[in-house]
């Protein structure tokens, strides 16, 4: 079946350092991909998606481009803020079941 | 739209209780999806539905757990015993099939069973 592989947590930054969250997955064909942001009491948001090879992703700052060569879909963000502590959560969909695959879930701590 | 309901948002029950719990997808939705959320197990998929039948039970962890959606708009979840380990935050969440599979959650019930 589907897996879903996150850099483990927590990833503690200062404010405004540089964001890379690992994700690596594998699938049968060729899913959309997804990064969902829970933050603390609150239930899980789609943050970004992309849904075909060489798709980036983007909304609040974050990014995430699709690789179909290496399964990655890697979080980035060129400026962190205090406010983007949460757990990230990485999620390609099966096309099949219709029901995605969570990753572990990063959690994220910046310091101001 | 108001979102993804879910009620309660808290439930403290005592082992052996039966505890419901219910969801109210987002209107038009045609998947509804139960998550449960633990600090050992992470999120896990219980059981999905479409179009109000269900599609994929074996996330279910046992027989104690069953999921019903009558309608479109209303699904519940039932716990028959609670047990301790059965504590979690429960999500629900609601797709529109052909929407690339994006989620909207609900705020979820986080229940602890004693």
């Amino acid at each position: 079946g589907d897996s879903v592989t996150q850099m483990e947590g927590p990833v503690t930054l200062s404010e405004e350092a540089f964001l890379t969250i690992n994700c690596t997955y594998t699938a049968t064909g060729y899913p959309s991909l997804f990064w969902y942001v829970q933050y603390p009491g609150e239930g899980l948001q789609l943050l970004l998606k992309a849904t075909k090879a060489d798709d980036k992703g983007s909304n609040k700052g974050f990014e995430a481009t699709y690789r179909k060569e290496t399964t990655s879909f890697h979080l980035e963000k060129g400026s962190v803020q205090v406010s983007d502590s949460a757990v990230y959560f990485c999620a390609p969909s099966d096309t099949g079941r219709r029901a995605l695959t969570f990753g572990s879930g990063t959690r994220l701590q910046v310091q101001p | 739209d108001a979102g993804v309901i879910q009620s309660p948002r808290h439930e403290v029950t005592e082992m052996g209780q039966e505890v419901t719990l219910r969801c109210k997808p987002i209107s038009g939705h045609d998947y509804l999806f139960w998550y449960r959320q633990t600090m050992m197990r992470g999120l896990e998929l219980l059981i999905y539905f479409n179009n109000n039948v269900p599609i994929d039970d074996s996330g279910m962890p046992e027989d104690r757990f069953s999921a019903k959606m009558p309608n479109a708009s209303f699904s519940t979840l039932k716990i028959q015993p609670s047990e301790p380990r059965d504590s979690a935050v429960y999500f629900c969440a609601s797709s529109l099939g052909q929407n690339n599979n994006e989620q909207f959650f609900g705020p979820g019930t986080r229940l602890t069973v004693l």
